[in-house]
């Protein structure tokens, strides 16, 4: 089983500064990597998928970048609204899908 | 507009049995494949079972035996047959589409299963 890892576990930021979330994979996923945000009572949402798109309506200050084992999300300015949970997801071993632990990103 | 709408989740005791259902809407939802992923309280995503849209399934080894995945393409629903349920079944279960194995791009609200005596 592919394990995937984020850190760091918890981010404080300030809005308008820029957020670096990584996730590892324990071996190659190619490029089969996502990430998605969950607020509060809400289901995940999909951000980015393929490692680098950005999914319908999502907006540019999101990116997503990486290969192989180390990928990263960028939030380039962050809005109030950003502040969420951030877990990636790889499907390399198709139909399995694991997700990591997830990134809490709290207003500092 | 896509819809995923989950039900039947409930208070059931360990060892008893749930069955949930997820109606879909706005979509071709018989060229989909579809998922269940669960979040147990305060903790991170598992994804639970699929049915893609040829109807192979796969579950994830803590429910393979227990749950079986179906759906019914002319009523665009999709289930999930929970039996022999533990404590640490204890989720929110939301449904969720992919397209020829691309990522999960729409998710239903969730529905909350508690197992407990």
């Amino acid at each position: 089983e592919i394990v995937l890892t984020q850190s760091p576990a918890t981010l404080s930021l300030s809005p308008g500064e820029r957020a670096t979330l990584s996730c590892r994979a324990s071996q190659s996923v190619s490029s089969y990597l996502a990430w998605y945000q969950q607020k509060p009572g809400q289901a995940p949402r999909l951000l980015i998928y393929g490692a680098s798109n950005r999914a319908t309506g999502i907006p540019a200050r999101f990116s997503g970048s990486g290969s192989g084992t180390d990928f990263t999300l960028t939030i380039s300015s962050l809005e109030p609204e950003d502040f969420a949970v951030y877990y990636c997801q790889q499907r390399s071993n198709w139909p399995l899908i694991t997700f990591g632990q997830g990134t809490r990103l709290e207003i500092k | 507009e896509v819809q995923l709408v989950e039900s039947g989740g409930g208070l059931v005791h360990p060892g008893g049995s749930l069955r949930l259902s997820c109606a879909a809407s706005g979509f071709n939802f018989s060229r989909y494949n579809l998922n269940w992923v669960r979040q147990a309280p305060g903790k991170g995503l598992e994804w639970v079972s699929i049915m893609t849209f040829s109807s192979t399934t796969d579950y994830a080894d803590s429910v393979r035996g227990r749950f079986t995945i179906s759906r019914d393409n002319a009523k665009n629903s999709l289930f999930l047959q929970m039996t022999s349920l533990r404590a640490e079944d204890t989720a929110v279960y939301y449904c969720a589409r992919d397209w020829a194995g691309r990522p999960l791009d729409y998710w239903g609200q969730g529905t909350l299963v508690t197992v407990s005596s």
